[in-house]
């Protein structure tokens, strides 16, 4: 079975502050691809990153770079300068490469950015 | 762009009637997912498609019934709601294919409650 954790229930900052997102995963495959998704007030899901489980490389999207480490089973999602925009549930997840492939969600963290 | 539409977007049932959640995707995609998302909760999956003709129960399948009516149609019915099954359902769709690391595509959820 597989599980993602995502320990930090909910986040405040202040605006322009770097924001540090935890996510640890359990699986058993050797293939498998990790996501994060962002669901803004409104209620959507908004996909933002993927990273498949040979690519351990950092990856960095404006404000937004992800540190995946296989060693440790993270895949910590940063937000730099913080904007209220921001301001979101976010869910990490994984998905297996063989057999059922549907996400397995973590319970997501509350990002509140204050002016 | 529709992406993944789901009708309704709002509902409210009493214990004991049933309902049909349309979802219908324009991508071509041949995966379709159903998820519930419960506060505190991430989203976990009820029943999933790989294909036309094809489904399989996910995680929390039981008081649902699904139906794969053609690859672009996954309808999720309810035959006798109950209170527990009040919550937000979003309806999903990829590219399942050897790249499995494509990202889910979501619906904008529905918002259901049962009294």
């Amino acid at each position: 079975a597989q599980k993602v954790t995502q320990a930090q229930t909910e986040i405040s900052v202040v605006e322009k502050e770097d924001v540090t997102l935890d996510c640890v995963y359990e699986t058993r495959d050797t293939t498998y691809y990790l996501f994060w998704y962002k669901q803004p007030p409104s209620g959507e899901l908004v996909f933002l990153i993927r990273r498949n489980s040979f690519d351990e490389q950092n990856e960095i999207s404006g404000r937004y770079s992800w540190n995946f480490q296989k060693s440790t089973s993270s895949f910590n999602f940063t937000i730099t300068a913080s904007q209220v925009v921001d301001s979101a549930v976010y869910f990490c997840a994984l998905i297996k490469d063989t057999g059922r492939r549907a996400l397995t969600f973590g319970s997501g963290t509350r990002l509140q950015v204050q002016p | 762009n529709a992406g993944v539409t789901q009708t309704p977007k709002f509902q409210v049932l009493k214990t004991g009637q049933s309902m049909t959640l349309q979802c219908a995707q324009d991508m071509n995609h041949n995966s379709m997912y159903w998820y519930r998302q419960d506060p505190g909760m991430g989203l976990r999956l009820i029943y999933y498609s790989a294909s036309e003709g094809t489904t399989d129960k996910g995680e929390v399948p039981n008081g649902y019934n699904v139906s794969r009516l053609n690859k672009r149609e996954f309808s999720l019915r309810l035959e006798s709601a109950a209170p527990s099954q009040t919550s937000v359902y979003f309806c999903a769709s990829s590219e399942l294919s050897q790249y499995s690391n494509q990202p889910q595509h979501f619906g904008d959820g529905t918002r259901l409650s049962i009294l």
